[in-house]
C-alpha cells in the first residue's frame, strides 16, 4: 500500500487560506469516508485536526475544515496563525483493513 | 485527564528486539483499542498495527513476522515489540488511541520513544 500523496509545502501570509491535499485511490480514499488529518509541530507527538473527512474533534478552531473529492481530500485552514507552523499528515482507512498515512506537508506563514 | 506515557529511547544492535511500553490511565483500558505508529527520521508517519480491546491484534503485511502488540490490563499498559531490527527500523515510535470501536481515527497520542539501531 502505498503512501497518500501529499504536496511537500504550502505556504501563505497570516489572515490567508491554504488548502493542502490528500490523493490517494479507490483502495483508500474514494471507499471510505475514514479521512483524518493531524498536525505535528516539530518535535511532538501529532495531534488530530479533522476526522471522518470534514469533522472537528472539541477544542480544534473551526478555521481548520476538511472535504473530500473523488480520491482526494483536502484540508483548508482558513485565516492562518503563525501557530498553524507545522507539519500536517492526513490518513484513510483502506479496504485490506490497514491504515495509510500522507506523505506529509510543511505549513509556513510568511 | 487521558494520558500514555512511553518508556524511553533505546539502543540497539542489528538483529536484535525491542520491546516498548505504553502505559495509559484516565479512562478504562480494556474499552479501547490502541495503535502503533512509527516515524523515521525526517520521515512520515506509517502505521504499525493495532490491539483491539479484547487483546487480539492486526499487523499489516510489511511488519508481520516481526512484530507484536500484547497488553497488560492489570497496570492498563500496552506492549510493542519489534524484532530483527535492522538500521531502517531507526524511528520514533508512537502509541495512539482510538477514541471508540469504529472509529478510525487517533485521539490521544504517547509523546514517542526514540528507538536507534545502529552497530
Amino acid at each position: 500500500q502505498s503512501a497518500l500523496n501529499q504536496p511537500p509545502s504550502v505556504s501563505g501570509s497570516p489572515g490567508q487560506s491554504v488548502t493542502i491535499s490528500c490523493t490517494g485511490t479507490s483502495s483508500d480514499v474514494g471507499s471510505y469516508n475514514r479521512v483524518s488529518w493531524y498536525q505535528q509541530p516539530p518535535g511532538t507527538a501529532p495531534k488530530v485536526m479533522i476526522y471522518d473527512v470534514s469533522n472537528r474533534p472539541s477544542g480544534v478552531p473551526d478555521r481548520f475544515s476538511g472535504s473530500k473529492s473523488g480520491n482526494t481530500a483536502s484540508l483548508t485552514i482558513s485565516g492562518l496563525q503563525a501557530e498553524d507552523e507545522a507539519d500536517y499528515y492526513c490518513c484513510s482507512y483502506t479496504s485490506t483493513s490497514i491504515y495509510v498515512f500522507g506523505t506529509g506537508t510543511k505549513v509556513t506563514v510568511l | 485527564q487521558v494520558q500514555l506515557v512511553q518508556s524511553g529511547a533505546e539502543v540497539k544492535k542489528p538483529g536484535a528486539s525491542v520491546k516498548i511500553s505504553c502505559k495509559t490511565s484516565g479512562y478504562t483500558f480494556t474499552n479501547y483499542y490502541m495503535h502503533w505508529m512509527r516515524q523515521a527520521p525526517g520521515q512520515g508517519l506509517e502505521w504499525m498495527g493495532i490491539i483491539y480491546s479484547g487483546g487480539g491484534t492486526s499487523y499489516p503485511q510489511n511488519f508481520q513476522g516481526r512484530v507484536t502488540m500484547t497488553r497488560d490490563t492489570s497496570t492498563s499498559t500496552v506492549y510493542m515489540e519489534l524484532s530483527s531490527l535492522r538500521s531502517e527500523d531507526t524511528a520514533i515510535y508512537y502509541c495512539a488511541r482510538e477514541p471508540h470501536s469504529g472509529a478510525y481515527y487517533f485521539d490521544y497520542w504517547g509523546q514517542g520513544t526514540l528507538v536507534t539501531v545502529s552497530s
